[in-house]
C-alpha cells in the first residue's frame, strides 16, 4: 500500500527558506506512470495546489507560487522535496504531499493518496 | 485558471436524511475526446489529510460507501449522501484535474443538525 510521509521544520522565520521533504514507500517514485505532488492547506481554510513532479524531473507548478518554489526529485531515496523562498505569514499552511497518476488523455489525475500533512507556522 | 464554488458553505443534516452539495466550474471539465469530467471529490475530517471520495465525476473510489453519489456534467456537478451517517461529518471539497493549473472548491462543512 503506497504511503508518502512529509517531513520538516514546524516553525521558520519570515524571509528565510521553508524546506520540505515527502518519503514515499510502498511503492517507487520512479512509477512512469506517476507524478508527485504538493498542496498546502493554512489554518481554516481551503486548499491550494503547489507544484506536481516526474521523477524524470517534468514538473506542473502554480504559476501563482512559481518564482518562489523549488520542487526536486531524490529518486535513489525514494523523496521528493518543496523548497519555499521569501517566507511571509501567509504561507503558514498545513502542507501535504500526494499521488497523482499520469492521464491517458490529459494532464494528470486526481490526487491519491495523501500524507498525513505538516503543519508550518512562518513566526519570528 | 478554473474557479470552483461551492454550495453552500455550510450545511445540517438530520441524521438518515439525505446530504447535497453543489460544486459549479468556471469552465466546463468535460474532456471531448473521452467524454469524461475531470472532477473528483474529496472529504476532509479535522486533523486528516483530504480523502478521495468520488473521481470522473461520477466513479466510487473502493471502500467508500455506496451512500456516496457524484453526479453532473460541463460546469455543474453533486455529491449526494443519502442517509447522513455520524462519521459523515466533515469538509467537502471538489477538485478540477481538467487544466494543469490545478483547483479546488473552498469546500462545504456538513454538519449533523
Amino acid at each position: 500500500q503506497l504511503q508518502l510521509q512529509e517531513s520538516g521544520p514546524g516553525l521558520v522565520k519570515p524571509s528565510e527558506t521553508l524546506s520540505l521533504t515527502c518519503s514515499v514507500s510502498g511503492g517507487s517514485i520512479s512509477d512512469s506512470s506517476d507524478f508527485w505532488g504538493w498542496i498546502r492547506q493554512p489554518p481554516g481554510k481551503g486548499l491550494e495546489w503547489i507544484g506536481s513532479i516526474h521523477y524524470s524531473a517534468r514538473i506542473y507548478d502554480n504559476p501563482s507560487l512559481k518564482s518562489r518554489v523549488t520542487i526536486s526529485v531524490d529518486t535513489s531515496k525514494n523523496q521528493f522535496s518543496l523548497k519555499v523562498r521569501s517566507l511571509t505569514a501567509a504561507d503558514t499552511a498545513v502542507y501535504y504531499c500526494a499521488r497523482q497518476k499520469r492521464d491517458n488523455w490529459n494532464g494528470l489525475d486526481w490526487f491519491d493518496p495523501w500524507g498525513q500533512g505538516t503543519l508550518v507556522t512562518v513566526s519570528s | 485558471d478554473i474557479v470552483m464554488t461551492q454550495s453552500p458553505d455550510s450545511l445540517a443534516v438530520s441524521l438518515g436524511e439525505r446530504a447535497t452539495i453543489n460544486c459549479k466550474s468556471s469552465q466546463s471539465v468535460l474532456y471531448n475526446s473521452n467524454n469524461k469530467n475531470y472532477l473528483a471529490w474529496y472529504q476532509q475530517k479535522p486533523g486528516q489529510p483530504p480523502k478521495l471520495l468520488i473521481y470522473w465525476a461520477s466513479t466510487r473510489e473502493s471502500g467508500v460507501p455506496d451512500r456516496f453519489s457524484g453526479s453532473g456534467s460541463g460546469t455543474d456537478f453533486t455529491l449526494t449522501i443519502s442517509s447522513l451517517q455520524a462519521e459523515d461529518v466533515a469538509i467537502y471539497y471538489c477538485h478540477q484535474y481538467y487544466r494543469t493549473m490545478y483547483t479546488f472548491g473552498q469546500g462545504t462543512k456538513l454538519e449533523i443538525k
